[in-house]
């Protein structure tokens, strides 16, 4: 099956820790993308990625990191300086940039 | 930057009737892209517009770019439960970013 995978579902951690979403898809896709829904809002982009080894920020990086070394892996690491982490992640590919996106499943993070 | 507008926030319709949600940006757009994501789930996409004046259709969606390419609308007639969800613009500048409107959030009436 084609898709993109994000693991695990849910995700607890205490205050402090840093935590890494994993990212996978096999759609062969260049482009992609993390992003942060809270409760009842939209989509704010983290970061992005239109080819292997290379990242750019989005609107709200700050407290994230990324890494490409792969096409097909997209792993965030959500560091203990991001200060309100408790949230729902969202990652999704596209063939190339501008094109139609597919997203995961998501993972619902919560920090205690 | 780009600031985009999604109106209205939330929609509570009856069963049967037509509403329309509104995507407005304050530049001009390169395409736009219409989401749509169930309670607990992910955005699903519904529908790319590229030209100017361009309208789609997809059974009960009818999408609309406007002659500007600055704003887009999204009507669905005889709404029915199924139509639950929140509705995402995805307006494309200028730049690889792909990032979305606030949403409209569809509630439907029995």
């Amino acid at each position: 099956d084609g898709g993109i995978t994000q693991s695990p579902k849910y995700l607890f951690r205490k205050e402090g820790q840093n935590v890494t979403l994993s990212c996978e898809q096999n759609l062969n896709h260049d482009a992609m993308y993390w992003y942060r829904q809270d409760p009842g809002q939209g989509l704010r982009l983290i970061y992005y990625s239109q080819i292997v080894n290379d990242f750019q920020k989005g609107d709200i990086a700050e407290g994230y990191s990324v890494s490409r070394e792969k096409k097909e892996s997209f792993p965030l690491t959500v560091t203990s300086a991001q200060k309100n982490p408790t949230a729902f992640y969202l990652c999704a590919s596209s063939t190339r940039p501008n094109t139609e996106a597919f997203f995961g499943q998501g993972t619902r993070l919560t920090v205690v | 930057g780009q600031q985009v507008m999604q109106i209205p926030q939330y929609q509570h319709v009856q069963e049967g009737e037509d509403f329309t949600t509104y995507c407005n940006s304050s530049t001009t757009l390169s395409n736009i892209q219409w989401y749509k994501q169930r309670p607990g789930g992910h955005p699903v996409f519904l529908i790319q517009l590229v030209k100017s004046g361009e309208v789609k259709k997809q059974k009960r969606l009818t999408f609309q770019f406007g002659e500007a390419k600055k704003n887009s609308s999204l009507h669905i007639t005889a709404t029915q439960t199924t139509d639950v969800g929140t509705y995402f613009c995805a307006p494309q500048a200028a730049g690889n970013k792909l990032t979305f409107g606030g949403g409209t959030r569809v509630l439907v009436k029995p």
